[in-house]
């Protein structure tokens, strides 16, 4: 059965630093990397996924893959009050998808 | 674009009881998802559906059915709520399995 974790459990970042978000899966032949954010008593939504290994961006946000390490991670650039939320990350295999548990990020001004 | 819709947006329920959460979708999606999320936690599976009439168990299966009646809608049911599942349901749909997932704005249980 996939294993997806991710840390850290929270974290807290000044306005402006870069944040790193990692996400840990235990299945080689997972197929698809998400990432989704949730802003409080809202609904999650997909932020970026990527298919092959390698990296991502769009706008402050970068995906990096590396499935040998069964590793992803999701960076923002220049965090913003606004970027607080739970990030949840995704792994799709054995035709479902599995999500971690969730980093809380809180972006003080 | 589409909407999910969920109802009830509120449940209040007695322990023992049986209740039932239901979801729309107009996307015209074939893939439907429950999932539990208790407060400030990740997302656990309920149950899952590919398709009308199909039914897939996720993680968190036991003490819930699941019906897809229709393309367009997934049902849930509490088989007898118990206090230490109040949670948020949130109901999703994508357009396969692995393709983004769209959710609704959840229905929030409360066990007296």
């Amino acid at each position: 059965q996939q294993k997806v974790q991710q840390s850290p459990e929270s974290l807290i970042v000044p306005e402006g630093a870069m944040t790193s978000l990692n996400c840990t899966f235990s299945d080689s032949a997972s197929q698809y990397f998400a990432w989704y954010r949730q802003h409080s008593g809202k609904a999650p939504k997909a932020l970026m996924s990527i298919f092959s290994n390698g990296e991502k961006e769009e706008g402050r946000f970068t995906i990096h893959l590396n499935k040998a390490s069964l590793h992803f991670s999701l960076h923002i650039r220049d965090s913003q009050p606004s970027d607080s939320a739970l990030y949840l990350c995704a792994v799709y295999s054995n035709n479902r998808i599995f999500f971690g548990d969730g980093t809380q990020l809180v972006v003080k001004p | 674009g589409g909407i999910i819709t969920q109802t009830p947006k509120f449940l209040i329920g007695q322990e023992g009881q049986k209740l039932t959460l239901k979801c729309q979708q107009n996307f015209n999606h074939d893939t439907m998802y429950w999932y539990r999320q208790d407060s400030g936690k990740g997302l656990r599976l309920i149950y899952y559906s590919i398709t009308e009439n199909d039914l897939q168990k996720g993680d968190l299966s036991e003490g819930y059915d699941a019906s897809r009646e229709k393309k367009s809608s997934f049902s849930l049911t509490v088989t007898s709520a118990q206090k230490n599942e109040m949670a948020v349901f949130l109901c999703a749909s994508s357009i396969w399995g692995y393709a983004e997932q769209f959710f609704g704005p959840g229905t929030r249980l409360t066990v007296l």
